[in-house]
């Protein structure tokens, strides 16, 4: 039961440089989601795909992109990384009308 | 503009003590409340949630409080153990919408001493 499975698990990245943060899930979820965490400031929403083929901004987008490949998978995008971007990000699905959220395990980004 | 306000930051607690966490809400259309349990290099999972329809809701050790009036919600987890040394988020969700999208407290961290 791989769940939601998220890569790379660690990356570095210089100030500019760009990469893409990849999650696969594989319980026919149809809403998935792009968080990241930061101390003292809990997980905050940066796009989620509430269905396959849509996509939406939440709290914090700027700086990043995001692609719904398809109903398994959903990528997102640093064009340009900042030392503000680093952070843990994790990715998350959900069942349509089923309200838990399940999460990976995160990539733990670093931008110097 | 942080909608869930969570404390405290962090909490140590002796084994068999309680654990109190509590958050508070200014959105009344807010209409579930669930806590995630995160342990160190995982993903956050869901541990209990609540509507708001019911004061209280218990599953084990692990008790949500709902103050609707006050606007405010807390877990008390009883007969604290070591294996619950973790991280813990508060979370709500609004009614006007069925994406899911969850507004996150700032997070626990609970040590539970031997």
């Amino acid at each position: 039961n791989a769940g939601v499975t998220q890569t790379p698990k660690f990356q570095a990245l210089k100030t500019g440089q760009s990469m893409t943060l990849q999650c696969a899930q594989d319980m026919n979820h149809n809403s998935m989601y792009w968080y990241r965490q930061d101390p003292g400031m809990g997980l905050r929403l940066i796009y989620y795909s509430a269905s396959e083929g849509t996509t939406d901004k939440g709290e914090v987008p700027n700086g990043y992109n995001v692609s719904r490949l398809n109903k398994r998978e959903f990528s997102l995008r640093l064009e340009s990384a900042a030392p503000s971007q680093t952070s843990v990000y994790f990715c998350a699905s959900r069942h349509l009308w089923v309200e838990k959220l399940f999460f990976g395990s995160g990539t733990q980004l670093s931008v110097l | 503009q942080q909608q869930v306000k969570q404390s405290p930051q962090s909490l140590i607690v002796q084994k068999g003590g309680i654990s109190i966490i509590n958050c508070a809400y200014e959105n009344t259309a807010f209409d579930y409340f669930p806590w995630y349990q995160q342990f160190p290099g995982k993903g956050p999972a869901l541990l209990i949630a609540i509507r708001p329809d019911v004061s209280e809701k218990k599953e084990g050790r692990f008790t949500i409080s709902f103050n609707k009036s006050a606007k405010q919600f807390s877990l008390h987890i009883m007969d604290s153990q070591p294996g619950d040394s973790a991280t813990y988020f508060c979370a709500a969700r609004t009614a006007t919408s069925n994406t899911g999208k969850l507004i996150f407290g700032q997070g626990t961290t609970l040590q539970v001493k031997p």
